[in-house]
């Protein structure tokens, strides 16, 4: 199985201030079809998780352009560019690239 | 808009039997694979099981192949999760969603069905 390590455990961000989040998987997560299948997905408290990025970079519909993807083959970055208040919660990437699917462990980001 | 609403969710016995289901509206749902994910209490999210739109193609993680078994019937738009030989460990919310179009990835996501195994 991939095993995706996430960092930072927690991140807490002043409003307005931007954040990163790492990822990086236990092997290449490029697939024989050309596409790499690493998203990105953020959950409120209480709610179900949202898809927020796929294909690394690919901002899924609705999703704000501070959120943006990066990366390639084994390591990846979630980066928020102004944070704001409805985005605390939790952060987890995902990689589909093989089964099983697996998720990191998830990073916080909370407001100081 | 699109919908996913689980329901079913109980309390079980180790070793019982139980049966969630996920409705979904507002899409053409035999064109979608459909994912079950589940969150055990404080935990992160684990994948469970996608099914293709016709059922041809069908997936489980290790953690409940043999035990669990996932189904649909797309003239009534569900999808059905069906868990055999529970176990404490399967305690968790567990999530429905639409897998999106030339990806893998799972959105919307249903609010979700809790099921406790407990004696």
């Amino acid at each position: 199985d991939i095993v995706m390590t996430q960092s930072p455990l927690s991140s807490p961000v002043t409003l307005g201030q931007p954040v990163s989040i790492s990822c990086r998987s236990s092997q290449s997560l490029l697939h024989s079809d050309g596409n790499t299948y690493l998203s990105w997905f953020h959950q409120r408290p209480g709610q179900p998780p949202r898809l927020l990025i796929y294909q690394i970079s690919k901002r899924f519909s609705g999703v704000p352009d501070r959120f943006s993807g990066s990366g390639a083959g084994t390591y990846f970055t979630l980066k928020i560019s102004r944070v704001e208040a409805e985005d605390v919660g939790v952060y987890y990437c995902m990689q589909a690239a093989q089964f099983p699917l697996t998720f990191g462990g998830g990073t916080k980001v909370e407001i100081k | 808009q699109v919908q996913l609403v689980e329901s079913g969710g109980d309390l079980v016995k180790p070793g019982g039997s139980l049966r969630i289901s996920c409705r979904a509206s507002g899409f053409a749902f035999s064109d979608y694979y459909m994912s079950w994910f589940r969150q055990a209490p404080g935990k992160g999210l684990e994948w469970v099981s996608y099914i293709s739109g016709s059922s041809n193609g069908i997936f489980y993680a290790d953690s409940v192949k043999g035990r669990f078994t996932v189904s649909r019937d797309n003239a009534k738009n569900l999808v059905y999760l069906q868990m055999n030989s529970l176990r404490a460990e399967d305690t968790a919310v567990y999530y429905c969603a639409r897998v999106i179009k030339h990806d893998w990835s799972p959105d919307p996501w249903g609010q979700g069905t809790l099921v406790t195994v407990s004696s």
